[in-house]
């Protein structure tokens, strides 16, 4: 069976701090992979998906960058953080069909 | 330009009754429709499905009807229980990569 493994569960950074969000998929191979954000009061934003190793496709322009070094690996990064940059990030893959699974998610509060 | 709404940010029901979650979408492209479910600190989790040839699907206590002229997608569970106390999103897709998510309604359900 196939799981998502996503961490840490919690940080907590400074501004102007680096990040680095990992998240790994275990039982399938070239998986579709997403990072979304949820913001207090909002819904789930698609950040980045990625189609193979490489491929990053961003959804919308922000402070934040994706990265794809393996098939089943994916990081959430930023060079300096800022307070807006808060919120509950959560990792997710598909395989075929519009079906997502998600991670645990790690909830971010830069301070 | 948000293309989902969830316009009902919260719903309070009380045990056994009927719950009744809404979503409007704005693209005619749309598909297919998912339904997720989440509770704090946690991912989102797949509840239910339906195409856009069908205007209903049934599982268990949940259904969901599809209205495509209105572009109106509704979730009902029926009874409604402690345990379905969460946040609902919708989903909806037009292609196989990527779902954009409405901004969620929380559900409390009371005894």
């Amino acid at each position: 069976s196939q799981t998502i493994h996503q961490w840490p569960a919690t940080l907590v950074q400074p501004v102007g701090s680096p990040l680095s969000l990992e998240c790994t998929v275990e039982g399938t191979s070239n998986p579709n992979l997403y990072w979304y954000r949820q913001a207090a009061g909002r819904g789930l934003q698609l950040l980045f998906y990625s189609v193979g190793i490489g491929q990053i496709s961003s959804e919308v322009p922000q402070n934040l960058s994706a990265s794809r070094p393996q098939d089943r690996q994916f990081i959430l990064s930023s060079k300096k953080l800022l307070l807006s940059d808060s919120g509950f990030y959560l990792c997710a893959w598909s395989r075929q069909g519009p079906l997502i699974a998600f991670g645990s998610g790690t909830r971010l509060t830069v301070v | 330009d948000q293309q989902v709404k969830q316009n009902s940010p919260s719903l309070s029901v009380q045990e056994g009754r009927i719950s009744i979650l809404n979503c409007d979408y704005t693209n005619s492209m749309f598909d297919y429709f998912l339904w997720y479910k989440k509770y704090p600190a946690e991912g989102p989790t797949f509840l239910i499905s339906i195409s856009s040839i069908k205007d209903k699907n049934e599982d268990g206590r949940f259904t969901v009807f599809l209205n495509k002229s209105a572009k109106h997608l509704s979730l009902h569970i029926v009874p409604s229980q402690p345990g379905d106390s969460a946040v609902y999103f919708c989903a909806p897709s037009y292609n196989t990569d990527k779902l954009i998510f409405g901004t969620g309604t929380r559900l409390q359900v009371f005894p």
